[in-house]
C-alpha cells in the first residue's frame, strides 16, 4: 500500500516552454504533498508543502511564479515549472502524507513518488 | 531549527558484514527520525520510523535503528550485508506531531563488495 505515481518519468523540452509533471497517491488520500529538487549526488531539498485546496507554501528562494503548483484534489498534485531553462534541469520527486484513519493521530512518514527527471536544453 | 548530519558520504562493506550508517540529530523539540533509502534514478522508500514509541526501531529488509537522546543519534545497522543493499541511504528529521516538514541529511552511499 501507499503508492505514489510519478508521470512523467522523464522529460525532454526546449528552454522557454513549460512543462507540467504529476503526482497522484494511488491507493490512499494524501493530506499534503511535497515537493522536492534532487541534484546529482546531493540530498533533496523542499521545495514547497501543497494542502488539497489551498494554496501552496513555498520554501525560502523558491520563485512560487516559476514553480506553479496546483493540489486539486486529494490524491493529485501537479508542479508546473514555466518557462524553463537549462538551470531547472533535475530530479523532481513528490511525496504524499496519508490522512489519519479515522480519528487516529497523523501519520508523518511521506511516502515517495519515483521522480520524475527533467532536462532542459 | 533541525539538522541531521550523516557522518560518511560513502561507507563500503563486505557482503555478510555488518552494516552501521551513522546519524546525528539536532532538535529543540521531540523529533520523529526516519531512515530512507533511494536506489538509482528512484524515489525514495521508507525503511524504518521511530515517533517517540520503542527506541529500538525494526524496519524492512532487517534493517534497525536506536534512538539515543543522549547521544542524539539514530544510527542505522543490519547485521548482514547484502548485495542488494546498495543504494544511498538518507536520515530524516521532523517535529514531532505529523504532518511536519520533514528535513533531510546529506545520504549516505552503501557500497557492498563481493
Amino acid at each position: 500500500g501507499a503508492v505514489v505515481s510519478q508521470h512523467p518519468s522523464w522529460v525532454i523540452c526546449k528552454s522557454g516552454t513549460s512543462v507540467k509533471i504529476e503526482c497522484r497517491s494511488l491507493d490512499f488520500q494524501a493530506t499534503t504533498m511535497f515537493w522536492y529538487r534532487q541534484f546529482p549526488k546531493q540530498s533533496l531539498m523542499l521545495m514547497a508543502t501543497s494542502n488539497e485546496g489551498s494554496k501552496a507554501t513555498y520554501e525560502q528562494g523558491v520563485e512560487k511564479d516559476k514553480f506553479l503548483i496546483n493540489h486539486a484534489s486529494l490524491t493529485l498534485s501537479t508542479l508546473t515549472v514555466t518557462s524553463a531553462h537549462p538551470e531547472d534541469s533535475s530530479f523532481y520527486i513528490c511525496s504524499a502524507t496519508p490522512l489519519p484513519s479515522g480519528r487516529g493521530p497523523p501519520r508523518p512518514e511521506q511516502y515517495f513518488g519515483p521522480g520524475t527527471r527533467l532536462t532542459v536544453t | 531549527a533541525q539538522s541531521v548530519t550523516q557522518l560518511g558520504s560513502h561507507v563500503s562493506v563486505s557482503e555478510g558484514a555488518l552494516v552501521l550508517l551513522r546519524c546525528n540529530y539536532s532538535s529543540s523539540v521531540p523529533p520523529y527520525l526516519f531512515w530512507y533509502v533511494q536506489y538509482p534514478n528512484q524515489g525514495l522508500q521508507l525503511l524504518l520510523k521511530y515517533t517517540s514509541a520503542a527506541t529500538l526501531v525494526k524496519g524492512i529488509n532487517g534493517f534497525e535503528a536506536e534512538f539515543k537522546k543522549s547521544e542524539t543519534s539514530f544510527h542505522l545497522t543490519k547485521p548482514s550485508a547484502h548485495m542488494s543493499d546498495a543504494a544511498e541511504y538518507f536520515c530524516a528529521v521532523s517535529k514531532a506531531g505529523g504532518y511536519q516538514k520533514v528535513t533531510f541529511g546529506t545520504g549516505t552511499k552503501l557500497q557492498v563488495i563481493p
